[in-house]
């Protein structure tokens, strides 16, 4: 089966540099995901890393370590906007297809 | 918009009731997802559509649960003697294979409400 491990709450100020991490145990493994989803709405899709290394998009990057089965998610000028549950999910290919476990979720709350 | 929508945002049945949901993907994407979310949880998948072919299904999705993508393009979730457990929201999400791990774009979702 698939195992992921994410925290639960996390505060940090405006302005501010926050990083969520993410540990998995899978198999068949074919990309980690990360997703914004705020209270109500549906998941946005943020970034996603298939090879070890740092990958960064504008105020977002996201780092893989296959072996150490890890990731993380950095955040940087941290907005109050930025307040939301940020997901976890890997990827695994199923009969052709990708299917995504996600995490429970990292709930984010900025503050000024 | 292109993005992905699903109809309706917001349902409310009762016990033992049948309801249908729908869901239309981003224009050309040929791959569409079901999951399902609860309060506190991440989306947990249900089934998934390569056009019109439905290639797998999650134990989650027992019986009562039928899904279809005739055409290869919409599909609907149907769930049939709805019971209080399957308050949740359904999410839909749709891709397109062009080579590199997809990247899965959800819709708004379906909030059910089974009283």
């Amino acid at each position: 089966g698939q195992n992921i491990d994410q925290p639960t709450e996390m505060t940090a100020t405006e302005g501010a540099i926050v990083q969520i991490n993410c540990t998995y145990q899978t198999s068949g493994f074919n990309g980690l995901f990360w997703y914004q989803q705020h209270a109500g709405e549906a998941p946005t899709f943020l970034s996603y890393n298939v090879l070890d290394g740092l990958e960064e998009k504008g105020r977002f990057s996201s780092f893989l370590s296959r072996s150490k089965g890890y990731s993380y998610l950095l955040l940087k000028e941290l907005q109050m906007k930025d307040s939301a549950s940020y997901l976890c999910a890997v990827g695994r290919l199923t009969g052709g297809g990708n299917k995504l476990t996600f995490g429970t979720g990292t709930q984010l709350k900025v503050e000024l | 918009d292109t993005g992905v929508s699903q109809d309706p945002r917001h349902k409310i049945t009762k016990r033992g009731q049948n309801v249908t949901f729908r869901c239309d993907p981003i224009s050309e994407h040929n791959r569409l997802y079901w999951y399902r979310q609860t309060l506190g949880q991440g989306p947990e998948f249900l089934t998934y559509f390569q056009n019109e072919a439905q290639l797998e299904k999650s134990r989650l999705l027992s019986d009562r649960f039928s899904a279809e993508r005739p055409k290869g393009s919409f599909s609907t979730l149907e769930i049939q003697r709805t019971e209080q457990g399957d308050s949740a929201m359904y999410l839909c999400a749709s891709s397109l294979t062009i080579g590199g791990p997809e990247t899965q774009y959800f819709g708004p979702g379906t909030r059910l409400l089974v009283l």
